[in-house]
């Protein structure tokens, strides 16, 4: 199984902040790896595909990277709605997830 | 528009057994593959089970394989997820969500909950 690690698990920021987080697979998933937003009670929501297409409807102020092991999720200048939390995804596998980084007012 | 609707959580006994449903619309159901996840109180997210079109092939996770078993009705644009031999653990709301054509995970229904609990 591939397992995927997300850093940081908690992250404080301010509003107009750039903050980037990062997620790494025990073995090469080459770019089949989503990004994703979860409010509270609500279903995950697509945010990045392929590593670094931002889906339809996405802000542009969201960008992903990275190939094989390592990614990035790059948010670069948030606003007051991004305030969630983000998972990673790899799909080259059957599928599984990072565990998560929960994105805070400072 | 997509709209994937789950039913059938509630509250269940250990070693019970549960039927969850999912129906689809805004889409042409039988051409996607579909998938569940589910996420304990509190915790992150867990991919469950995939079904591919025409029923095959078909994947479960290890926490599952053996108790839990997925079905599709295309007729009926529905998604299902038979649990048996439920436990503590299995607590979680479960979604339902859609592969695209992509690949990638595009679409989520809005979740049931499942509390396994004497």
């Amino acid at each position: 199984d591939i397992q995927m690690t997300q850093s940081p698990s908690t992250l404080s920021a301010s509003v107009g902040d750039r903050v980037t987080i990062t997620c790494r697979a025990s073995q090469s998933i080459s770019t089949w790896l989503a990004w994703y937003q979860q409010k509270p009670g609500k279903a995950p929501n697509l945010l990045i595909y392929k590593a670094s297409s931002l889906e339809s409807g996405v802000p542009s102020r969201f960008s992903g990277s990275g190939s094989g092991t390592e990614f990035t999720l790059t948010i670069s200048s948030l606003q007051p709605d991004d305030f969630a939390t983000y998972y990673c995804q790899q799909y080259n596998s059957y599928y599984s997830f990072g565990q998560g980084t929960k994105l805070e007012i400072k | 528009e997509v709209q994937l609707v789950e039913s059938g959580g509630g509250l269940v006994q250990p070693g019970g057994s549960l039927s969850l449903s999912c129906a689809a619309s805004g889409f042409a159901f039988s051409t996607f593959s579909m998938i569940w996840v589910r996420q304990a109180p509190g915790k992150g997210l867990e991919w469950i089970s995939y079904i591919s079109t025409r029923s095959s092939p078909i994947y479960y996770a290890g926490s599952v394989k053996g108790r839990f078993s997925i079905s599709r009705d295309d007729a009926k644009n529905s998604l299902y997820l038979q649990m048996n031999s439920l436990r503590d653990e299995d607590t979680a709301v479960y979604y339902c969500a859609r592969v695209g054509q992509r690949l990638d995970v595009d679409y989520w229904g809005q979740g049931t909950l499942v509390t396994v609990s004497s």
